[in-house]
């Protein structure tokens, strides 16, 4: 099936620096979403993108739609402790799918 | 108002019980979905409602039996599960099943004895 490489897999960073996660894949999307799960709970929605190119921040969180429709990326500035979590990226497939395609997620570790 | 509910929020169940887990929203989402998500991993579409009508069965074993009674209510019957069907199940829903953005509810933790 269908796949998006997400990295990286993990990252242990201190309080106050920035983040950077990404996600690619072979196929080309028409949306791309990054969610947020804390253990034990649903994805929550960060960000949504629909357009090649498009910019979109969410607070201290940035995230980009690649210009060839086959990658993002999702930025986060200065971290603070609640930032920790998995980041999954998720797509879909350009042609109209009812299907989204999960990347593996980005476990972020955020040290005070 | 972007919320999708389930209940229950923990289930533990045997392996001959019968048992439901329900998902509800109200933002007029014509597209309803399970996901299956194990530890560590990425959730893993079971199945697709669109327009209350099953679209996408991801080959999931017989013992799930999804139903979607109407636009903004989906049920996940259980039966005979197995100790490996233990994972955190999720209901999302978007505006149909091809656009939109997908919001998740806070899932169900089933454990399977």
């Amino acid at each position: 099936g269908q796949q998006l490489n997400q990295s990286p897999q993990s990252m242990f960073i201190q309080e106050g620096e920035d983040v950077s996660m990404n996600c690619t894949s072979s196929s080309i999307f028409n949306t791309w979403l990054w969610y947020k799960q804390d253990p034990g709970e649903g994805p929550v929605l960060l960000i949504a993108l629909y357009k090649a190119g498009e910019l979109t921040s969410n607070g201290r969180l940035t995230a980009q739609f690649g210009i060839t429709r086959k990658d993002s990326f999702l930025n986060i500035s200065a971290s603070i402790p609640s930032d920790v979590g998995i980041y999954f990226c998720a797509g879909r497939l350009q042609g109209g799918s009812e299907k989204l395609v999960f990347g593996k997620g980005t476990k972020l570790t955020v040290n005070p | 108002d972007t919320e999708v509910t389930q209940t229950p929020k923990h289930l533990v169940m045997g392996m001959t019980n019968k048992k439901s887990l329900k998902c509800e929203q109200h933002m007029g989402h014509r597209a309803m979905y399970w996901y299956k998500q194990k530890a560590k991993k990425p959730p893993e579409l079971m199945f697709v409602y669109s327009y209350e009508k099953l679209s996408i069965n991801e080959s999931v074993p017989s013992r799930f039996s999804p139903e979607c009674p109407n636009s903004s209510l989906l049920n996940l019957h259980l039966h005979a599960l197995q100790p490996e069907d233990s994972a955190l199940y999720l209901c999302a829903s978007s505006f149909t099943g091809t656009s939109g953005v997908a919001y998740f509810g806070p899932g169900t933790r089933l454990t399977v004895l």
